[in-house]
């Protein structure tokens, strides 16, 4: 079985200041891992994806994510925070053969607030 | 261009009633997947179909049923609604490795 878990689900940082959003995952079988993000009353947005080629993958918005094997994690970066990154962002693993035949699993998720 | 569309946008039901939530893609996605969003919880799985003609049970499958239709839609249906199906509903499609792409939801509410 797989599942994601994203530690702290609420993060508070500065404008300026670095973002380090944390997602750990189990998983059978090599996976695929997503970063999305939520604005307020939208949809989900594709920030970035690991899919076993690099292991540092940048993504939109100045974000990238590092995909540590040993670690079973994938936790979310940006070096300087902007007011419009207030938002709430999903960790989110997909198998990739066998039993869970591709099943798409999120963490709980985290707030982050960017303070001026 | 319109990538997954979901159908209605918002929905009020009485406890009992029944509605179907319909979601269409344009992509030739092989896989789809309907999830709920509640806060604090995430979004979890109800059902997801790996292909036309599949479906399985997610997290949270009690009270729903879907239907594949064809491999374009993915049908949701509440048979009796109880207010903890109160929610926005998402549906989801993808490829085998590609990124899932979302619809942008369905705000139920059950009284």
């Amino acid at each position: 079985a797989q599942s994601v878990t994203q530690l702290g689900s609420h993060v508070s940082v500065s404008e300026g200041a670095l973002v380090l959003l944390r997602c750990n995952y189990s998983s059978s079988v090599p996976p695929y891992l997503f970063w999305y993000v939520q604005y307020p009353n939208q949809g989900l947005q594709l920030l970035l994806k690991y899919t076993s080629a690099a292991t540092l993958v940048k993504g939109i918005n100045g974000f990238e994510a590092e995909f540590k094997k040993s670690e079973t994690s994938f936790h979310l970066t940006k070096p300087s925070a902007h007011m419009s990154d207030a938002a709430e962002y999903f960790c989110a693993v997909k198998s990739t053969r066998g039993g869970s035949n591709y099943k798409l699993t999120f963490g709980k998720g985290t707030l982050l607030t960017v303070n001026p | 261009n319109a990538g997954v569309t979901q159908t209605p946008k918002f929905q009020v039901l009485k406890t009992g009633q029944s509605m179907t939530l319909q979601c269409a893609q344009d992509m030739n996605h092989n896989s789809m997947y309907w999830y709920r969003q509640d806060p604090g919880m995430g979004l979890r799985l109800i059902y997801y179909s790996a292909s036309e003609g599949t479906t399985d049970k997610g997290e949270v499958p009690n009270g729903y049923n879907v239907s594949r239709l064809n491999k374009r839609e993915f049908s949701l249906r509440l048979e009796s609604a109880a207010p903890s199906q109160t929610s926005v509903y998402f549906c989801a499609s993808s490829n085998e490795q590609g990124s899932p792409l979302f619809g942008s939801g369905t705000r139920l509410t059950v009284v």
